[in-house]
């Protein structure tokens, strides 16, 4: 168990709905990290946050968001979903003070399959 | 552009056997991810390295900064050593790149 938590585990919608995946880091952790994870495409960077604020963006779609809030728990929100967003989602977390890179624990991931 | 190749993408072995992937960059990185997939999906995290050389067990990483390089290396093989193994370049810029990974097979 990494401690790291996400919900839900599966998610089931149909293509145009919008959903939002949360993530609740390690305790003490400053830093969340969403990535995606398709057969077709293997695991890509979307978004980075520290501490509150958006550090790096990688390849993340306009119609995807992410946030972190005063708490430290994540929200990626996927609206107008299309049939290629079904992937795993994964969030991570690492402590990340500043000026430093840590070792990232990875949560158990959210399969979202869009009919 | 930021890029990471890793080789082979699929590799079997007998168990005992001394296995290495390998990992390389395309520019500067901040640091490097070893990963590890188990079929049942889960990601853990082996190790980061910036430089040198780490060691967990049976498991070594080494990277080489000069030639932009990393391996991973498992000593005495196991069955249970059976996974994707995927290296990760985390770039100046704080962006990720992902390998396409390795699918190691360990034959008992």
């Amino acid at each position: 168990d990494s401690g790291v938590t996400q919900t839900p585990k599966h998610l089931i919608t149909a293509t145009g709905q919008r959903v939002t995946l949360r993530c609740s880091p390690r305790s003490g952790d400053l830093s969340v990290y969403w990535y995606q994870q398709s057969l077709d495409q293997g695991l890509q960077f979307l978004i980075q946050y520290y501490n509150g604020e958006e550090r790096a963006k990688g390849n993340i779609l306009e119609r995807f968001s992410a946030q972190q809030f005063p708490d430290l728990h994540s929200e990626l929100n996927l609206s107008s979903l299309e049939l290629g967003d079904s992937a795993l989602y994964f969030c991570a977390s690492s402590v990340d003070r500043a000026g430093t890179q840590e070792t990232q624990y990875f949560g158990p991931g959210t399969r979202l399959l869009v009919l | 552009k930021n890029e990471v190749e890793q080789s082979p993408q699929n590799l079997t072995a007998q168990e005992g056997e001394f296995i290495t992937i390998n990992c390389s960059y395309s520019v500067g990185i901040s640091a490097l991810h070893w990963l590890q997939q188990h079929p049942g999906g889960g990601i853990v995290s082996l190790f980061m390295l910036s430089s040198g050389k780490k060691k967990h067990g049976r498991l070594i990483a080494t990277i080489n900064i000069q030639e932009k390089h990393s391996s991973l290396h498992i000593t005495a093989s196991h069955p249970r050593d059976s996974a994707v193994y995927i290296c990760a370049g985390q770039f100046l810029d704080d962006k990720i790149i992902f390998g396409k990974g390795t699918r190691l097979h360990i034959l008992p």
